[in-house]
């Protein structure tokens, strides 16, 4: 199972917002609704945000959505704040019944 | 509130074996369905395997890069899952999380455990 793919890096000044894509194949993001997105501030564990593509979990901001279409998924942050600093990856279910991980994007608040 | 502690991690040869422990608190151990995660250190994220609740058959999958060697089980009694790894191998090397797996995805993390594999 191939990793999912994302893009390095995407960078904003505050207030702005960043979109994040998070692409895999009809096997995995396009076949389920079951993507996840994940936030890892540098040195911490990662931290869960967004699940079953679009839900937040309470005490999550709602500057985070997410979003599919087709095998893209995405997570927009809006409205971006210094403490959104962090790398951020998405995970997917897939027909294998595993989990398979994005590869990862770095997001900078410029 | 929810936590997760992981433990067991070390420095292991090439070959050797190590078993990581999980105790978890703050729900309902045997209703929920467990996950291991990895991260090679300053890289991302990979999904190592899981195991479901008993009610729903136990079940267990693994990622291809670790079948056969290494085995997820748990102890509901404890409170505890474990991750037994062996043959471990250099690329094996990489902080070891365990997290709560609900809803397709993984809600809670443990802070870790580093492995390390080296000669």
């Amino acid at each position: 199972q191939s990793a999912l793919t994302q893009p390095p890096s995407v960078s904003g000044s505050p207030g702005q917002s960043v979109t994040i894509s998070c692409t895999g194949t009809s096997s995995d993001v396009g076949g389920y609704n079951r993507v996840s997105w994940y936030q890892q501030p540098p040195g911490t564990a990662p931290k869960f945000i967004i699940y079953e593509v679009t839900n937040r979990p309470s005490g999550v901001p709602d500057r985070f959505s997410g979003s599919k279409s087709g095998n893209t998924a995405s997570l927009t942050i809006s409205g971006l704040q210094a403490e959104d600093e962090a790398d951020y990856y998405c995970s997917s279910y897939t027909s294998t019944s595993t989990y398979v991980f994005g590869t990862g994007t770095r997001v900078t608040v410029l | 509130e929810v936590q997760i502690v992981e433990s067991g991690g070390g420095l292991v040869k090439p070959g050797g074996s190590l078993r990581l422990s999980c105790a978890a608190s703050g729900f309902t151990f045997s209703d929920a369905w467990m996950s291991w995660v990895r991260q090679t250190p300053g890289k991302g994220l990979e999904w190592v395997g899981r195991i479901k609740r008993k009610i729903d058959g136990g079940t267990i999958d693994y990622a291809a890069p670790v079948k056969g060697r290494f085995t997820i089980s748990r102890d509901d009694s404890r409170f505890t899952l474990y991750l037994q790894m062996s043959s471990l191998q250099t690329e094996d090397t990489a902080i070891y999380y365990c997290t709560l797996d609900s809803n397709y995805a993984l809600f809670a993390w443990g802070q870790g455990t580093l492995v390390t594999v080296s000669s």
